[in-house]
């Protein structure tokens, strides 16, 4: 069974750009949630989606926001990009919720900004 | 507010010897535990897990206990090996709150041959 896939795996962004990550989940996975990891504030939750929604949110300016396809598939944006925007991140999908099956991680995209 | 704490940023042992690693929540609505390991350049990968049901749950070389009054949970790895060198992360997360999960800040071990 293929694993949690995000695509760029890295990537160079200017302030003041918007960027656009891309997460495949695990077949059959229907949630897909979002981390930011940074040195400083570690591993954050940005947002999650459940059947095209999002069912959860962290707290990140509005800046961040994300969606989620018909076939599970999502993505998250970036608009008007910060120095401090710079991080890993991570992607998880899970069948249902955490309490029912614990998230798969993909290996994240590391953004860089310039 | 860090929610989910691991005090020991770092954790050496000795290959074949007892890791055990330490994680203190705040949030008495914290109904689930994992234990997560991450190595450089990938994603965290599931260990184990624990309900606020239960005070232990073992898998092979790992064992979690949950200490809900004291707010405290620990990762044993009997016997440590080479590979278990890693980052570790303990996260939580509550029931109504699906699959948000809050993170400690990890611990990183190092087991010596």
């Amino acid at each position: 069974k293929a694993g949690v896939t995000q695509t760029p795996r890295y990537l160079i962004k200017t302030r003041g750009q918007q960027v656009t990550l891309s997460c495949s989940p695990i077949s059959g996975h229907r949630s897909v949630s979002w981390y930011q990891q940074t040195p400083g504030q570690g591993l954050q939750f940005l947002f999650e989606y459940f059947s095209e929604t999002q069912r959860n949110k962290g707290n990140f300016p509005g800046r961040f926001s994300g969606r989620q396809f018909s076939n599970s598939r999502s993505e998250m944006n970036v608009s008007t990009l910060e120095l401090g925007d710079s991080a890993l991140y991570l992607c998880a999908s899970s069948r249902i919720g955490a309490l029912d099956s614990p998230l798969h991680f993909g290996n994240g995209t590391r953004l860089t900004v310039t | 507010d860090q929610q989910v704490k691991q005090n020991s940023p770092s954790l050496s042992v000795q290959e074949g010897r007892i890791s055990i690693l330490n994680c203190d929540y705040t949030n008495s609505m914290f109904d689930y535990f994992l234990w997560y390991k991450k190595y450089p350049a990938e994603g965290p990968t599931f260990l184990i897990s624990i309900s606020s049901i239960k005070d232990k749950n073992e898998d092979g070389r790992f064992t979690v206990f949950l200490n809900k009054s004291a707010k405290h949970l620990s990762l044993h790895i009997v016997p440590s090996q080479p590979g278990d060198s890693a980052v570790y992360f303990c996260a939580a997360s509550a029931q109504a709150a699906g699959n948000k999960l809050t993170f400690g800040g990890g611990t990183r071990v190092l087991v010596k041959p």
